[in-house]
């Protein structure tokens, strides 16, 4: 069975920066493109970074070029996204997923970052 | 790039049919054939619902079909059922490596 587990979420000051984390089972990692997806509270999903398998190609919006950086470790089965220069508009849920945006086939069930004085 | 529109609620009885419009450009929806549809329960992680405009995934009852035409791609949702109520998120390869989600339907069943 496929199970993706973020963390690595919390409540950060504006300007600083957190590492998630989403840890893969279930299935061969190293061989799929793996995405982060976020939702801010009472809003829609938002495409945040797709990375293919063997980390070859990374897509981000252009919106979001610059402060976040995806990478995975195939040997440890895990995606990664690091988040720098948080701003209060970066506060959601972010959710790790198997895919790319148009067929992205499980989710995690998320971690929560908040972006708060 | 700017978000699909998506009405923001739609709703039905239970056994009525449903349908969800995502509306976008040719450079998303109208371009490619890579649609795809989410459903979110509150509280819960999207589910695939649609894959490649038309496609259910392994699971998802046949009672959920989809189609595109021209630069929108709607979702029917038939013999709605209470668990169907949900949060419905269409998406789109929008080119250049580079995808859009939709605004989101609240899908209510009466």
């Amino acid at each position: 069975e496929v199970h993706l587990v973020e963390s690595g979420g919390g409540l950060v000051k504006p300007g600083g920066s957190l590492r998630l984390s989403c840890a893969a089972s279930g299935f061969t990692f190293w061989t799929y493109t793996m995405s982060w997806v976020r939702q801010a509270p009472g809003r829609g999903l938002e495409w945040v970074s797709s990375i293919s398998s063997g980390s070859t190609y990374i897509y981000y919006p252009d919106s979001l070029k610059g402060r976040f950086t995806i990478s995975r470790d195939n040997a440890k089965n895990s995606l990664y996204l690091q988040l720098n220069s948080l701003r209060a508009e970066d506060t959601a849920v972010y959710y790790c997923a198997r895919g790319s945006p148009d067929l992205l086939e499980y989710w995690g069930q998320g971690t929560l970052v908040t972006v708060s004085p | 790039q700017s978000a699909l529109t998506q009405p923001p609620s739609a709703s039905g009885s239970p056994g009525q049919s449903v349908t969800i419009s995502c509306t976008g450009t040719s450079s998303d929806v109208d371009g490619y054939y890579y649609v795809s549809w989410y459903q979110q329960h509150p509280g819960k992680a999207p589910k695939l619902m649609i894959y490649e405009v038309n496609k259910r995934p392994s699971g998802v009852p046949d009672r959920f079909s989809a189609s595109k035409s021209g630069n929108t791609a709607s979702l029917t949702v038939s013999g709605l059922q209470a668990e169907d109520e949900a949060h419905y998120y269409c998406a789109s390869d929008a080119g250049t490596n580079n995808y859009v989600f939709g605004t989101g339907t609240k899908v209510t069943v009466l």
